[in-house]
């Protein structure tokens, strides 16, 4: 299975930015980084895939080292409902079959 | 637009007994999986459905589990007999086939076996 390495936790005050790192040293060439997070009692929720490039949507920013073995996402104004785990995921079998690890859990606090 | 729909939502049985979840996905969302998330961990993939064939079951205990996808909408998760390490919560997500790269996940079976 395709490993990542991530801080099992995380602390952000509200209103900073929050970046969390991944570490992925084992991803090929063609392995997308996927991240997702999962708010207490919920499902999953996807935020933002990247290859090679940074990505940025509404929700979140990617940042991807040129190597690709590690990338950071960035939540740029963290609120408290970013209180979350957070995944960082690559698959080398497409985006149908993530293997989530443990994440990290980040806490916004006032 | 509805997103996966799951139920029940909270489940409790005792061991042996049988337990049934059901899933209905997104409009239009060919491929469906069932997850199985542990405590503290992240979720596990059981299976994965396009439309009505199950094209990826390699984790799916197939000693107790079961699924099915009859019509290629909606789908059943079953477990007979439960043992206490089922315990866990259940996950359902769907996905378009191919495009947008994101899967959507309902919100979950809390099942606990006594």
């Amino acid at each position: 299975d395709a490993k990542t390495t991530q801080p099992p936790s995380m602390d952000c005050a509200e209103g900073r930015a929050a970046n969390l790192p991944c570490n992925h040293s084992t991803i090929s060439g063609n392995e997308y980084v996927y991240w997702y997070r999962q708010i207490h009692s919920q499902g999953p929720q996807y935020i933002i895939h990247g290859l090679k490039n940074n990505e940025t949507n509404e929700m979140a920013s990617l940042i991807i080292t040129e190597d690709r073995k590690s990338s950071t996402l960035i939540l740029p104004h963290a609120t408290l409902r970013d209180t979350a785990v957070y995944y960082c995921i690559f698959s080398n079998t497409g985006f149908q079959k993530l293997v989530f690890g443990t994440g990290t859990r980040l806490l916004v606090s006032p | 637009e509805a997103g996966v729909v799951q139920s029940p939502r909270y489940k409790i049985i005792e061991k042996k007994q049988p337990v049934a979840f059901w899933c209905n996905p997104i409009s239009g969302h060919n491929t469906l999986y069932w997850y199985r998330q542990n405590l503290g961990q992240g979720p596990e993939l059981l299976i994965r459905y396009e439309n009505e064939e199950a094209v990826d079951d390699s984790q799916l205990p197939k000693d107790r589990f079961s699924a099915e996808r009859l019509k290629g909408v909606d789908s059943t998760l079953k477990i007979q007999p439960a043992e206490l390490g089922d315990s866990a919560v259940y996950l359902c997500a769907s996905s378009l086939p191919l495009g947008n790269y994101e899967q959507y996940f309902g919100p979950g079976t809390r099942l606990t076996v006594t």
